[in-house]
């Protein structure tokens, strides 16, 4: 059974502060994705990763950034928190190959920026 | 904008109703597509997906899919709701030439639901 985990459930951090969102999957999945999810719009994507080191840039990166330096983990950084990025965020993962796009997620991390 | 759209942002049933979710897509060409449920409190899990084949798909608890191509729709249907349906439902669309190798899906806004007993 594929599990991903995300490291906090819950989390309230300052405005300005550095945010550290942690991401481990089991199942040796290539590619990871990070989402942020609010109210009425979805789950949008903010930046995935094909492979260690490797990132790509979603549809919001704005304001995020990530670092992937091992297989099984996928790091979402906010480098100055701000308000606006209060928020669910979502870590996914899935399998390169046989044309099998179904993502896994995490329970997701409730981010509020005081 | 090519996007997934989900028509109703919230349904509110009594128990044993039907069901009917709309998800229409804008992407030309050959798609894969997903239903996933978040439950109250727990994390997004996967429906049902559709990517060849019979267009009628079943899934987990009772739930199907019909994929038509010439609407480009993939409405959610089940035939009796119950109170443990109450959730948020999102389609999802790999489309063509966009998810490579990496699979993204681009999802709709969400439907909740919520079933009354």
């Amino acid at each position: 059974d594929v599990k991903v985990t995300q490291s906090s459930r819950y989390l309230v951090k300052r405005t300005g502060e550095k945010v550290f969102l942690e991401c481990v999957q089991d199942m040796d999945h290539e590619n990871m994705f990070w989402y942020r999810q609010d109210p009425g719009l979805g789950l949008r994507l903010i930046y995935f990763s094909y492979d260690v080191k490797m990132k790509e840039k979603g549809d919001i990166p704005e304001g995020y950034s990530v670092s992937r330096e091992k297989k099984e983990r996928f790091s979402l950084i906010l480098e100055s928190a701000s308000t606006n990025q209060t928020s669910m965020y979502l870590c996914a993962s899935s399998f390169t190959g046989g044309l099998n796009y179904e993502q896994y997620f995490g329970p997701g991390t409730r981010l509020t920026v005081t | 904008a090519q996007s997934v759209s989900q028509h109703n942002h919230h349904v509110i049933l009594s128990e044993a109703a039907s069901l009917e979710l709309g998800c229409n897509y804008s992407y030309g060409g050959t798609v894969n597509l997903f239903w996933y449920v978040q439950y109250p409190g727990q994390h997004l899990q996967l429906l049902l997906k559709y990517f060849s084949g019979d267009p009628l798909v079943k899934g987990i608890k009772g739930f199907e899919a019909e994929f038509i191509k010439s609407k480009f729709s993939f409405n959610l249907r089940k035939p009796s709701v119950q109170w443990s349906d109450t959730a948020e439902y999102f389609c999802a669309v790999t489309p063509p030439n966009y998810g490579g190798s990496q699979g993204n899906l681009i999802f709709g806004k969400g439907t909740k639901l919520s079933v009354k007993p």
